[in-house]
């Protein structure tokens, strides 16, 4: 079955720091990739996807996504964060059927 | 608000209830997803439609869950029995697609707390 690891729980950073959160997936299949964001209060929300193409997505508020396929990994990465961007963040896979597995999540603070 | 609705967002009952959770997808949205997420943890899906179709289901859907799309449109998650371990939040998501994945669209959830 395939599993989804987010190795970064919780993660502290000041406003304009560069954030990296990590993604592993266990399939060695073909994948289609996801981050969702959950704002506090509110609903999960896609941040970017990767089906196939270019592994460089990009997704909305500046977030991009590296797929690599020979690492298993689908890391999340912005330049700068905003205070705005205190979130709990979801690494999610699609690799058969109709079904995500997500990871367990990160938990992200932006101190201003 | 054009997005997956669900109804109650908080519901608290006693251990050895019935509870039924109702899901309205987005308009026209044929694919329609649930999933559960306890404190801490991502979420895990339950079970998915196509149209009024049940056409996947996970072993964490006990004996207990019973979930219809009686029409194809709304959706109910029904829980008979409550324990304890029940106590989460009941994610709905919908999408529109044939064929391969395609996008899903979370609501708010229902929260679910046994007592």
């Amino acid at each position: 079955a395939q599993s989804v690891s987010q190795h970064n729980h919780h993660v502290i950073l000041s406003e304009a720091a560069s954030l990296e959160l990590g993604c592993n997936y266990s399939y060695g299949g073909t994948v289609n990739l996801f981050w969702y964001v959950q704002y506090p209060g509110q609903h999960l929300q896609l941040l970017l996807k990767y089906f196939s193409g270019d592994p460089l997505v990009k997704g909305i508020k500046g977030f991009e996504a590296e797929f690599i396929k020979s690492k298993f990994s689908f890391n999340l990465r912005k330049p700068s964060v905003q205070w705005s961007d205190t979130a709990e963040y979801f690494c999610a896979v699609n690799e058969a059927g109709n079904m995500l597995t997500f990871g367990g999540g990160t938990r992200l603070m932006v101190k201003p | 608000d054009t997005g997956v609705s669900q109804d109650p967002r908080h519901k608290i009952t006693k251990r050895g209830q019935n509870v039924t959770f109702r899901c309205d997808p987005i308009s026209e949205h044929n694919r329609l997803y649930w999933y559960r997420q306890t404190l801490g943890q991502g979420p895990e899906f339950l079970t998915y439609f196509q149209n009024e179709a049940q056409l996947e289901k996970s072993r964490l859907l006990s004996d207990r869950f019973s979930a219809e799309r009686p029409k194809g449109s709304f959706s109910t998650l029904e829980i008979q029995r409550t324990e304890q371990g029940d106590s989460a939040m009941y994610l709905c998501a919908s999408s529109l697609g044939q064929g391969a994945y395609t996008e899903a669209f979370f609501g708010q959830g229902t929260r679910l707390t046994v007592v």
